[in-house]
């Protein structure tokens, strides 16, 4: 079965510096997808990044950036320039197709904190 | 073009009556999903429906639980004589197909607490 794992349950960053979220995962499968979403108190489901596994490159969207290492299982989210409205809890998500379509497996999420 | 759109956002049931959870989804979607997140966790997968149709319901508790997707008017999420535990919040999202590995269109969630 695949699992998601966000290792770090809280994090601090100060405005206009760059933080980064780890996550790892566990799969056999060997296409599939990766997401980063942004939950704000307005309990929103924001997507942030998306990742494709057969895709070497790293996605990028503005400041926010990852870290895919298919090998390690590893999918690190990266904000650069880091804004109060950033802080949110972030979720990474394994997507892949099982019985008919296509379904996300979540990890726990990291409640990140923008410092002014 | 609205999104998904869930009602009611906030629901409070006493142990035992029944909460029902409705999901529009966005304009010319017609498969819908959802997804419950405990306090704390992510989001767990429970139900995929097409119009009229369940298609996954693996991630279902067998009992209380029902979901249906009409071929008019929203997806209701329907569960029976609740409990303590069944309080979290549940997210529908939609997609146009079922081969849509671009990342759903999440509503904002019902937050359902029983007391």
């Amino acid at each position: 079965a695949q699992t998601v794992t966000q290792s770090q349950p809280e994090m601090s960053v100060q405005e206009a510096e760059t933080v980064t979220l780890s996550c790892t995962y566990d799969t056999s499968e060997s296409n599939y997808y990766l997401f980063w979403y942004k939950q704000p108190p307005s309990r929103q489901m924001i997507l942030v990044i998306r990742q494709e596994a057969y895709k070497q490159q790293n996605a990028t969207e503005n400041r926010f950036s990852v870290n895919f290492q298919k090998a390690a299982k590893s999918f690190s989210l990266k904000i650069s320039d880091s804004q109060l409205g950033d802080t949110a809890m972030y979720f990474c998500a394994f997507m892949k197709r099982a019985s008919g379509t296509y379904k996300y497996i979540f990890g726990t999420g990291t409640r990140l904190k923008v410092l002014a | 073009n609205a999104g998904v759109m869930q009602n009611p956002r906030h629901l409070v049931r006493r142990r035992g009556q029944e909460a029902r959870l409705r999901c529009s989804p966005m304009k010319g979607h017609s498969h819908v999903y959802w997804y419950r997140q405990l306090p704390e966790e992510g989001l767990k997968f429970m139900v995929y429906l097409q119009k009229e149709n369940i298609i996954d319901e693996s991630g279902m508790p067998k009992e209380r639980f029902s979901a249906e997707f009409p071929k008019e008017g929203p997806s209701i999420l329907r569960i029976q004589q609740v409990v303590r535990g069944d309080s979290a919040a549940y997210f529908c999202a939609s997609s146009q197909d079922r081969d849509h590995n671009y990342g759903y269109t999440f509503g904002s969630g019902t937050r359902l607490t029983v007391v």
